[in-house]
């Protein structure tokens, strides 16, 4: 069975705080993503990944950076935590040959 | 302007009612359609492909308009179980997989 998974369910951080968000997925495909969702405003993409070391920018990259040291694993980073950054968070992925995205369950991450 | 469109909701039905979802994209390049379902509190799971000409997966069917840039979703006999909220999904990148997601529209369905 197809699966994702992310490092936590809830996370609560302070603002200038450096935060990781951990997904790994078991499906040995190529392509991760990482994006956020927030009421009113949907998924927005932030970066996204298509092989190990290689990373791309999604629509809304500012005040994130990323890290895919290993092909299961996509890892988001916030530098300085910051109040606007409070969200869920989502990973997701897909193999080369498919369009069907899987995705994490989701971190819920607030920025105190 | 937004890339990809829908109405909100949310849409209330009676069990048994049939429902109908529209989407816009404005990218007359994109090559891909989907429609996904997210469950409060869930992450979005695929629902259905959407081909050219027109497809059917049980009691949902999904259409594609390219000469008018939209998408439906037809949910016909609505059960309490297809309250939700579906996701418009269109890929509208040149390369690779990136998907572009409409905001959602909510379904609610009631006994």
């Amino acid at each position: 069975d197809v699966k994702v998974t992310q490092s936590s369910r809830y996370l609560v951080k302070r603002t200038g705080e450096k935060v990781f968000l951990e997904c790994v997925q078991d499906m040995d495909h190529e392509n991760m993503f990482w994006y956020r969702q927030d009421p009113g405003l949907g998924l927005r993409l932030i970066y996204f990944s298509y092989d190990v070391k290689m990373k791309e920018k999604g629509d809304i990259p500012e005040g994130y950076s990323v890290s895919r040291e290993k092909k299961e694993r996509f890892s988001l980073i916030l530098e300085s935590a910051s109040t606007n950054q409070t969200s869920m968070y989502l990973c997701a992925s897909n193999g080369a040959s498919g369009h069907e995205q899987y995705f994490g369950p989701g971190t819920r991450l607030t920025v105190t | 302007r937004k890339e990809v469109e829908q109405d909100p909701g949310p849409f209330n039905v009676p069990e048994g009612a049939t429902v109908a979802f529209n989407c816009t994209y404005s990218n007359s390049a994109s090559q891909s359609f989907f429609w996904y379902r997210q469950d409060c509190r869930k992450e979005p799971k695929l629902l259905m492909s959407v081909y050219s000409s027109g497809n059917e997966d049980g009691r949902f069917t999904a259409q594609l308009n390219r000469a008018s840039q939209y998408i439906s979703l037809l949910i016909r006999d609505s059960k309490l179980s297809d309250s939700a909220t579906y996701l418009c999904v269109v890929n509208i990148r040149n390369s690779g997989y990136a998907l572009n997601f409409g905001k959602g529209t909510s379904l609610l369905v009631t006994p």
